[in-house]
């Protein structure tokens, strides 16, 4: 089954305690981002990446980093979590191309920073 | 820069009647346009999508045609059922990187 998994699903942390978030899609899409779900904002891309080793900010990066070795895996890390960062997280592939492609969306991951 | 404006606040209507989310845009182009929809405790899921200007994207009963000269692709359910609740997204495809840059969003809340 085509999809996109993000694990945890849900995390509980203290400020300052370095987490990871990982992305894994099965679709061998080039495309993978990360985005952050909050009330009355919508989503808001943090960083993106069309290919291995290819990542860019998106429109909220601070405090995030991302890296992609490998075309399936994109994790998201938060070196030093704080408060600002409880969110909903999504993680979403597609592919690239001259086309207009549906991004896959994973389940989602619901960060709590006390 | 690109961007998407929903109508503000919720929508809540009883079985059957008729669904109209507003959608505009400000692109530089012409942006591929879509909607997505989020159930309880899921991640988003395309609902359906248009590439150019009088396109009309259609999935389950929803409609939305592409407005070049109004800049707007208005979501539309001609008699909605209590499984359409859910979160609608409106979104552009930014062209050249596949960015997506989606509106704030529409909880729509369908009552028996």
């Amino acid at each position: 089954e085509a999809q996109v998994t993000q694990n945890p699903r849900y995390l509980i942390t203290v400020t300052g305690k370095k987490l990871t978030v990982t992305c894994s899609q099965n679709m061998n899409h080039e495309y993978m981002s990360w985005y952050r779900q909050d009330p009355g904002l919508g989503l808001r891309q943090i960083y993106y990446s069309m290919n291995v080793e290819v990542t860019d900010k998106g429109d909220v990066p601070e405090g995030y980093k991302v890296s992609r070795k490998e075309k399936r895996n994109f994790p998201l890390i938060l070196e030093s979590p704080s408060p600002n960062q409880t969110s909903l997280y999504f993680c979403a592939s597609s592919q690239t191309g001259s086309g207009s492609y549906e991004q896959y969306f994973g389940p989602g991951t619901r960060l709590t920073v006390t | 820069g690109d961007s998407v404006t929903q109508m503000e606040g919720p929508v809540t209507l009883s079985e059957e009647a008729f669904l109209t989310i507003n959608c505009t845009y400000t692109a530089t182009g012409y942006p591929s346009l879509f909607w997505y929809v989020q159930y309880p405790g899921e991640g988003l899921q395309l609902l359906l999508k248009a590439t150019k200007a009088d396109d009309k994207g259609s999935n389950k009963g929803f409609e939305a045609t592409y407005r070049k000269e109004t800049t707007s692709f208005h979501l539309e359910k001609g008699s909605v059922q209590v499984s359409d609740s859910a979160v609608y997204f409106c979104a552009l495809l930014y062209y050249g990187n596949n960015r997506l840059a989606f509106g704030k969003g529409n909880q729509v809340v369908v009552i028996p």
